[in-house]
This record gives structure tokens, C-alpha cells and sequence, in this order.
């Protein structure tokens, strides 16, 4: 049973361009929560997606946005990047009937912009 | 959801016992304790979560007094690869849930 994939592992980019990071969630999993994770901090809410649908927004701009797949797997889209976006992201996926707050989270892709 | 104060940083040696405490003074009703461990360049991996009392698994152990405001996760006899960040959260079950995650408590465990 694979667990949370995402790609790629690690991305550089200019400050100004776009990027596009993926997800697939835990088989059986439906929801899709994304989290940034600055260097010595705590991971960050992003936002999540269940049902194609962004269900929960964090303190982010709407230079994030995110889109999700029928198969459940998940897009993050990062426009105008600055250098303050360098971060690792996490895909988290869970299932909200399941109750509770476990989720499971992939590596991560590791973003670098300069 | 509630917010948790936990210590930035512990020390410990093999084979001892840890103990880390979470204080969660505004807790809900509706609320549960829920700990995840990292490694670094690694995602959170859930590791217990509990209601009152105290809940055990392979992994370790959450003890949550009567007033639930604060918790304690227990870990039996650490090992080197238990050297991670261990954050305490706070949420209500059910629903669409977001980890709403603090600094956590870097674990160093020594030789």
C-alpha cells in the first residue's frame, strides 16, 4: 500500500516564475491538505481540497492555489514567487469521515527559489 | 483550535525514559490531544492521540489528567533514532480538519 507520493523531491526556481507541485494521497484516502514548512518551524496550513473542492484556506495569498483530481490526488500552484516561498511542502491526506486528526504526510518537495 | 505550549528543546541518553508536556489551557470540550514526530527533511508522522486518561501504543504513551489541560507523551526507553521534533496539537475530531502546528520540542537523544 503506497503511502503519500509527491513530486518533485526538489525544485529551484526564480524569484517572478511559477511552480507546480503534485500530490497523491494514501490509497483510500480522499481529502488533500498542503502545508508549508519554513526552516526551524512548524509546518504551516495551507489549504485543503475534498470532493474537487477547496473545503479550508490558511493565512496564505492567492498566489497559492491548488486544484484536485477525480482520482483524489492534488496540485499545488505557486505564482510570482518570492524568496520567502523557499520552504518544504507537505501533502498531508486523511479522510474526514474517518473522525479524527490523523493525517499522513508525504516527504515533501523541497522548494528553493533564488 | 487550541493553543499548546510545549518545551523548545530536551536532552536525553538511550535507554531512558522521556517525558514531554503539553499545556493546553483553553481546550474544548470537543477537543483531542494528538501528537506527531518528524525527522528532518521528512513529513510529520502521527504517533498517539487521546481524549482523557491515558492512551498506550506500540510507540508510546499520552497520560492526560482530569482537567485535560495539559498532556504528556511518554517515551519508553529512547534510541538514538528517537533524536526528532515532537509537536503536541490540539483539534476537534471529525469535520475537515487542518494541524494547526507549533514550534515543537527538539528531542536530542545522546549516546
Amino acid at each position: 500500500d503506497a503511502g503519500v507520493t509527491q513530486s518533485p523531491t526538489h525544485l529551484i526556481k526564480t524569484r517572478g516564475q511559477q511552480v507546480t507541485l503534485r500530490c497523491s494521497p494514501k490509497s483510500g484516502h480522499d481529502t488533500v491538505s498542503w502545508y508549508q514548512q519554513a526552516l526551524g518551524q512548524g509546518p504551516q496550513f495551507i489549504f485543503q481540497y475534498y470532493e474537487e473542492e477547496e473545503r479550508q484556506r490558511g493565512n496564505f495569498p492567492d498566489r497559492f492555489s491548488g486544484h484536485q483530481f477525480p482520482n483524489y490526488s492534488s496540485e499545488l500552484n505557486v505564482n510570482a514567487l518570492l524568496l520567502g516561498d523557499s520552504a518544504l511542502y507537505l501533502c498531508a491526506s486523511s479522510w474526514p469521515r474517518g473522525g479524527f486528526l490523523e493525517q499522513y504526510f508525504g516527504p515533501g518537495t523541497r522548494l528553493t527559489v533564488t | 483550535l487550541a493553543k499548546t505550549t510545549q518545551p523548545i528543546s530536551m536532552d536525553s541518553y538511550e535507554g531512558q525514559e522521556v517525558n514531554i508536556t503539553c499545556s493546553h489551557n483553553n481546550i474544548a470540550t470537543n477537543d483531542y490531544i494528538t501528537w506527531y514526530q518528524q525527522f528532518p527533511s521528512q513529513g510529520p508522522r502521527f504517533i498517539i492521540q487521546g481524549y482523557k486518561t491515558k492512551v498506550t501504543n506500540e510507540v508510546a504513551s499520552l497520560f492526560i489528567p482530569a482537567d485535560r489541560k495539559s498532556s504528556t507523551l511518554s517515551l519508553p526507553r529512547v534510541s538514538l533514532s528517537d533524536t526528532a521534533v515532537y509537536y503536541c496539537l490540539v483539534g476537534t475530531a471529525g469535520g475537515y480538519n487542518k494541524l494547526i502546528f507549533g514550534a515543537g520540542t527538539r528531542l536530542a537523544v545522546h549516546p
